[in-house]
């Protein structure tokens, strides 16, 4: 079993839909990172979290320290959300990354 | 600011050639990481440095592998020999602290060893 698990691993949804990427992990995490690559290739970090929530326009990122869980919400989706989005979770001198959620919205 | 620069951005080699990919962080940022992607291994970390220090290279997959960061400004990684398997796109990134920064991220190589 993988030690940072991301679901659902493709998501495709309409122009405007309310969409939630999660990852659960099962080791003692100091920060979990959600990054972003684009079908060009190039990654975008999106957030940094150790606890609670961090909004960032359309995008919202929780993390529940205790049920090891995060999640990312992209509100008002549109198709240049269209991405691989991965979780990273970083323990000890380490980062441990999820397979990626790839997301397509169609316009 | 332009960001973190990679080069090459693509490179081709043959087995048992040495390969030299290097990365310019962003200026005022004291944290490198070298990280790689394939297909069936997804993302890796495999070294980062904090203020040119090496910190942790238990990811670096052979002694094959090196990297150095001779001063703030500039890192290399570097293959030798190469290997076909050693074939990922490999990505820079670089952020203000170690810990609790976003960090920011190098184009990436991709490299192709035949």
């Amino acid at each position: 079993k993988n030690e940072v698990e991301q679901s659902p691993q493709n998501l495709t949804a309409q122009e405007g839909e309310f969409i939630t990427i999660n990852c659960s992990y099962s080791v003692g995490i100091s920060a979990l990172h959600w990054l972003q690559q684009h079908p060009g290739g190039g990654i975008v970090s999106l957030f940094m979290l150790s606890s609670g929530k961090k909004k960032h326009g359309r995008l919202i990122a929780t993390i529940n320290i205790q049920e090891k869980h995060s999640s990312l919400h992209i509100t008002a989706s549109h198709p240049r959300d269209s991405a691989v989005y991965i979780c990273a979770v970083r323990v000890s001198n380490d980062m441990r990354f999820g397979a990626g959620t790839r997301l397509t919205v169609k316009p | 600011d332009a960001g973190v620069i990679q080069s090459p951005r693509h490179e081709v080699t043959e087995m048992g050639q040495e390969v030299t990919l290097r990365c310019k962080p962003i200026s005022g940022h004291n944290s490198l990481f070298w990280y790689r992607q394939t297909m069936m291994r997804g993302l890796e970390l495999l070294i980062y440095f904090n203020n040119n220090v090496p910190i942790d290279d238990s990811g670096m997959p052979e002694d094959r592998f090196s990297a150095k960061m001779p001063n703030a400004s500039f890192s290399t990684l570097k293959i030798q020999p190469s290997e076909p398997r050693d074939s990922a796109v490999y990505f820079c990134a670089s952020s203000l602290a170690l810990a609790g920064r976003k960090q920011f991220f190098g184009p990436g190589t991709r490299l192709t060893v035949l």
